[in-house]
């Protein structure tokens, strides 16, 4: 059972264009919906973090945008750069599930064409 | 600091042999896990550990074993390797649970079972 659905699976967009990566959720319960990013060869990192309590979170040229009662959440990469290329991986997690209550998407390949 | 350490970067193993995936952490994290990531599946947690002493499964556990003797140290074992243990693993370790607190990844083991 897949508790998130990431999409697109690949994306490309041109250099200065916005790149919107898309999550859906079922689990209510969940709390804690964090993005990582992954560089080829590299472990995932932690790019940006939001708790339902807020609708939107801005770090720079990223942003999450998350809709409670549809059960989604986006990342939007502003003014995209050659260097945001990755793998992106939405999560979620709830405060109930325990040490091992984080859930991935299946990711998202970004390429920025210069 | 060196954060998660990770060893070896690349190994081929036969059907049937054995080998311990080495992790350790700097950070004096009490959770620590495995995680294997397949193409378009995301990270699929193994294992995790909530402290010394203290390990239980993930999604995947099944053909792998671990240990946590110390605070720094969490190694994966294959017991006796298959075809579709091949992967990249991934060790990571956070200071609060896995789901409510950024999780700092290893930079991986790429496995070949042939």
């Amino acid at each position: 059972q897949q508790q998130v659905k990431q999409s697109p699976q690949s994306l490309i967009v041109q250099k200065g264009g916005i790149s919107i990566i898309n999550c859906a959720y079922e689990n209510t319960a969940f709390d804690y919906f964090p993005w990582y990013q992954q560089f080829p060869g590299k472990g995932p990192a932690l790019l940006i973090a939001i708790r339902p309590d807020v609708s939107e979170k801005k770090e720079g040229r990223f942003t999450i945008s998350f809709n409670k009662s549809a059960k989604q959440f986006s990342l939007h990469i502003m003014d995209s750069q050659p260097g945001d290329s990755a793998t992106y991986f939405c999560a979620a997690n709830w405060a109930g599930g325990g040490a091992d209550g984080l859930t991935f998407g299946k990711g998202t390949h970004l390429i920025i064409q210069p | 600091n060196a954060g998660v350490t990770q060893t070896p970067k690349f190994q081929v193993l036969k059907t049937g042999q054995s080998m311990t995936l080495q992790c350790a952490q700097d950070m004096n994290h009490e959770y620590m896990s495995w995680y294997r990531q397949d193409p378009g599946m995301g990270l699929r947690l193994i294992h995790y550990s909530v402290g010394a002493g203290i390990t239980d499964q993930g999604e995947v556990p099944n053909g792998y074993n671990v240990s946590r003797s110390t605070t720094e140290d969490f190694p994966l074992r294959l017991l006796s390797a298959a075809p579709s243990q091949t992967s990249v693993y991934f060790c990571a370790s956070s200071y609060g649970g896995i789901g409510s607190y950024e999780q700092y990844f290893g930079p991986g083991t790429r496995l070949t079972v042939t």
